[in-house]
């Protein structure tokens, strides 16, 4: 395990559609972190986990969004009936708990609301 | 509100020449700052992290200095190459909740031939 896996890559839909994407963390990382970036701007935090536990969530994060890591070792985040202003790239970053906060990023899975 | 404000927004230099990008930021308290840098279409890249008590740290050809009285950073990048063509992004930490990341929006570096 090399690094933070994030799938698909790239997912384009209509709007009103569903739309679900996957992060696979470094393994031995136990918090789990979503964040969504527009270009020109820097990640806006999401949602946060440690373990399989939510332990935080964004105002950003509207009732069409959901995230869950139910074995506390991948996690999933749905958006629900699709806006055009969901579109943005969806970042995933894992870390150690006594690591100062450094996080690792996957390559984010690109959205495309149209 | 804590903020991250970075300068200049973008900047374009020749291969082989320094430049130094800009973070100044309002986050208190403070626990730690980090220099991202961010490839088109990939997630950031930790480059280096400085704490309140450290002034200067370098990684290669990258130098981060902070002043922790006047809230700011830089990061000094020494003879550039076409593969420092990015967003960097400076992270300020404040100790607490795993939200308390407060991420600036970037210098968009060009480096060309």
């Amino acid at each position: 395990d090399t690094g933070v896996s994030q799938n698909p890559r790239h997912k384009i839909t209509k709007r009103g559609q569903n739309v679900t994407f996957r992060c696979d963390p470094i393994s031995e990382h136990n918090r789990l972190y979503w964040y969504r970036q527009t270009l020109g701007q820097g990640p806006e935090f999401l949602t946060y986990f440690q373990n399989e536990a939510q332990l935080e969530k964004s105002r950003l994060l509207s009732d069409r969004f959901s995230a869950e890591r139910p074995k506390g070792s991948f996690s999933t985040l749905e958006i629900q009936r699709t806006e055009q202003g969901d579109s943005a790239m969806y970042l995933c970053a894992s870390s150690l708990e006594d690591r100062g906060g450094k996080l690792f990023f996957g390559s984010g899975t690109q959205l495309s609301v149209l | 509100k804590n903020q991250v404000e970075q300068s200049p927004q973008s900047l374009i230099i020749l291969e082989g020449k320094n430049c130094t990008l800009q973070c100044n930021y309002t986050v208190s308290p403070f626990s730690n700052l980090r220099w991202y840098k961010q490839d088109t279409g990939r997630g950031p890249v930790s480059l280096t992290i400085m704490t309140f008590s450290e002034n200067t740290k370098s990684n290669g050809r990258y130098t981060a200095t902070l002043d922790a009285d006047t809230k700011q950073s830089s990061l000094h990048i020494t003879a550039s190459q076409l593969s420092d063509s990015a967003s960097y992004i400076c992270v300020v930490s404040a100790p607490g909740s795993a939200r308390q990341l407060t991420f600036g929006s970037g210098t968009q570096l060009t480096v060309l031939p």
